[in-house]
């Protein structure tokens, strides 16, 4: 069936480093995806999208190409700051019906 | 602020009990859908509704859960007879068209659900 699928965390970086979580998915459509981020105790808030093949999200220095032949979405930032710190989510809509999935979150922890 | 609300942010209820959770979605945005988010887990699709129609529940506990959006008023997330497994946060997203896969899901703060 369709699903997203995370790198398990958690990831611990010093700030400044490089950061890459890698995000598949299996569909038979066509779905666009998003990265989401969760502060500790808010709610999920959209930090960037792709909605076809080829197209790059882009946001506060994160970036994600949509990229069709490998089915990934991963998710990078050049130089990580201990503000970055939280759980993002990787996800889909358009897998069928309406359906949204999500992957499991991958915990990120900066420090300085 | 025009963003997904939902309430209470924080609702603590006895086993047996019901557990309502609303979700008012924004503005302009006729589809919602609910998430369920339990301890150091990822989200979990619960279900799927337009006004007055639930799309897709197959996310949804077959006993003691049920949502609804009606035609007027916030989507109910109810819960009844609540366990301890239950305790978990619960999201609510909207999005403006039906399944446009286009248009990203706008998510509330969460009600977190504790069981005593």
């Amino acid at each position: 069936g369709d699903s997203v699928t995370q790198m398990e965390g958690p990831v611990t970086l010093s700030e400044e480093a490089f950061l890459t979580i890698n995000c598949t998915y299996t569909a038979t459509g066509y779905p666009s995806l998003f990265w989401y981020v969760q502060y500790p105790g808010e709610g999920l808030q959209l930090l960037l999208k792709a909605t076809k093949a080829d197209d790059k999200g882009s946001n506060k220095g994160f970036e994600a190409t949509y990229r069709k032949e490998t089915t990934s979405f991963h998710l990078e930032k050049g130089s990580v700051q201990v503000s970055d710190s939280a759980v993002y989510f990787c996800g889909g809509l358009g897998f069928g019906a309406g359906k949204s999935t999500f992957g499991d979150g991958t915990t990120l922890t900066v420090k300085p | 602020n025009a963003g997904v609300m939902q309430n209470p942010r924080h609702l603590v209820r006895r086993r047996g009990q019901e557990a309502r959770l609303r979700c008012s979605p924004m503005k302009g945005h006729s589809h919602v859908y609910w998430y369920r988010q339990l301890p150091e887990e990822g989200l979990k699709f619960m279900v799927y509704l337009q006004k007055e129609n639930i799309i897709d529940e197959s996310g949804m506990p077959k006993e003691r859960f049920s949502a609804e959006f009606p035609k007027e008023g916030p989507s109910i997330l109810r819960i009844q007879q609540v366990v301890r497994g239950d305790s978990a946060a619960y999201f609510c997203a909207s999005s403006p068209l039906r399944g446009e896969s286009n248009q990203p899901q706008h998510f509330g703060d969460g009600t977190r659900l504790s069981i005593l």
